[in-house]
């Protein structure tokens, strides 16, 4: 079984402000997701990171895979209350099926 | 219309009752997904189709009952469920089965199930 935890669980933060989450394993993974979901609706996907060390930048986000392809962070920069939501991390070995892992609650207040 | 509608968005059913939720992809994937969300859990597969064959089944218990007739059409049937079967059941597909790198999930909105 991949195990994956994300932390913070929760955050809550003022608009402007900038956060990073993080998602991790003991596990190598040959790619990882991030997906965001809103309330009332399901999970979208937002970036696939493949390569060890990759960053991708989405705008005001940013990831970045661990070297080892044992984890991965998201940065917010000038988070916005559109950023609101619960972001989940996913990750599978070639050819098993998405772990998921607990995802880390946003709340960015205006 | 376009990507992963399911329904009913909502539903609440007894203890005693047969109910069943629909999914439908309009993206030409080729295989489908059921999760479930729970509260402080992370989404549990449940199962998946690919082809209309099902390639997963993840120790379910038997009162959940997946349908696949076509690969655009995924079904979940539910009899003598329990209150801890509440959850949000999330439908998704994918162009291959997986959710690999060139092949994510696109997700529907789910059906809100309670059970009383």
């Amino acid at each position: 079984t991949q195990l994956l935890e994300q932390s913070p669980q929760f955050l809550s933060i003022q608009e402007g402000e900038n956060l990073t989450v993080y998602c991790n394993s003991s596990s190598v993974f040959s790619s990882l997701q991030w997906y965001r979901q809103e309330p009332g609706e399901g999970p979208v996907l937002l970036v696939t990171v493949v390569t060890g060390g990759e960053v991708k930048k989405l705008k005001r986000l940013t990831f970045q895979f661990g070297d080892a392809r044992k984890d991965s962070s998201l940065h917010i920069t000038a988070a916005q209350p559109g950023d609101t939501g619960l972001y989940l991390c996913a990750a599978n070995n070639a050819g098993n099926m998405l772990t998921f892992g607990g995802g880390t609650r946003l709340m960015v207040k205006p | 219309e376009t990507g992963v509608t399911q329904t009913p968005r909502h539903l609440v059913m007894g203890m005693t009752n047969k109910k069943s939720l629909k999914c439908e992809q309009h993206l030409g994937h080729n295989a489908m997904y059921w999760y479930k969300q729970s509260a402080k859990k992370p989404l549990e597969l449940m199962f998946v189709y690919s082809l209309e064959e099902r390639v997963e089944n993840n120790s379910v218990p038997s009162r959940f009952s997946p349908e696949c007739p076509n690969s655009s059409h995924l079904f979940l049937h539910l009899h003598t469920l329990q209150p801890e079967d509440s959850a949000l059941y999330l439908c998704a597909s994918s162009q291959s089965a997986g959710g690999l790198y060139n092949s994510p999930l696109h997700f529907g909105n789910g059906t809100r199930l309670t059970v009383t």
